[in-house]
């Protein structure tokens, strides 16, 4: 099975600075037929389920806003927030969909310092 | 827009049968593509892929359940269901429902309900 690990657990970061939230896998998750990554992103606000943010690593579901964007390959991917506004505070999860069982990180609490 | 419901029991004792239902609108859970899943979170920490069923009837476990759960589905309503068995304080937790339009590659969770809190005790 795929383990995926975020860093930090937790990161606060001050109104319109950038937050850089880590993910790894214990295995690749790029399929060489389409050179895609199989990685996905969600933003998790209390009492709410999570929402995608983000699919193939890098592609911004429709409506997220473009201060959003991911980037990595293979094992080792980022996901990124330009300018942290007060609404982005949140739980964000990567999670790979290479192989099942599909396998999330632990979560990265984001709040505003 | 694609919508999901889901419904059960709030409280289940130990060593009894989880039986959750979720109900979707705006798609038809046999549309081609889709593939329908059911997640959990326990409370105040991560997410778990638990399995789904796809358009055809298809189904996927995750292997950590072992042979403890089942996803079925019915079409005329327009639902899917999770049983799990043998349950354990450690299978408390919020159980959502999601739906991957494969649009994006099979393992997408594009659709979420907004999850239902099952608590297994005495």
């Amino acid at each position: 099975d795929i383990v995926m690990t975020q860093s930090p657990d937790s990161l606060a970061v001050s109104l319109g600075e950038r937050a850089t939230i880590n993910c790894k896998s214990s295995h690749s998750v790029l399929f060489s037929s389409n050179n895609k990554n199989y990685l996905t992103w969600y933003q998790q606000k209390p009492g709410q389920p999570p929402k995608l943010l983000i699919y193939w690593a890098s592609t911004r579901e429709s409506g997220v806003p473009d201060r959003f964007s991911g980037s990595g390959s293979g094992t080792d991917f980022t996901l990124t927030i330009s300018s942290l506004q007060a609404e982005d505070v949140a739980v964000y999860y990567c999670q790979q969909y290479y192989s099942t069982p599909y396998a999330f990180g632990q979560g990265t609490k984001l709040e505003i310092k | 827009q694609v919508q999901l419901q889901e419904s059960g029991p709030g409280l289940v004792q130990p060593s009894q049968t989880l039986s959750l239902t979720c109900t979707v609108s705006g798609a038809s859970i046999s549309s081609g593509g889709y593939h329908w899943s059911w997640i959990r979170q326990h409370p105040g920490k991560g997410l778990e892929w638990i399995g789904y069923i796809d358009y055809s009837g298809a189904t996927n476990y995750n292997p950590s359940f072992k042979s403890r759960i089942s996803i079925s589905g019915d079409t005329s309503k327009n639902r899917f269901s999770l049983r799990l068995n043998s349950l354990t304080a450690a299978d408390t937790a919020v159980y959502y429902c999601a739906g991957d339009p494969d649009t994006s590659g099979i393992g997408t969770f594009d659709y979420w309900g907004q999850g239902i809190l099952v608590t297994v005790s005495s």
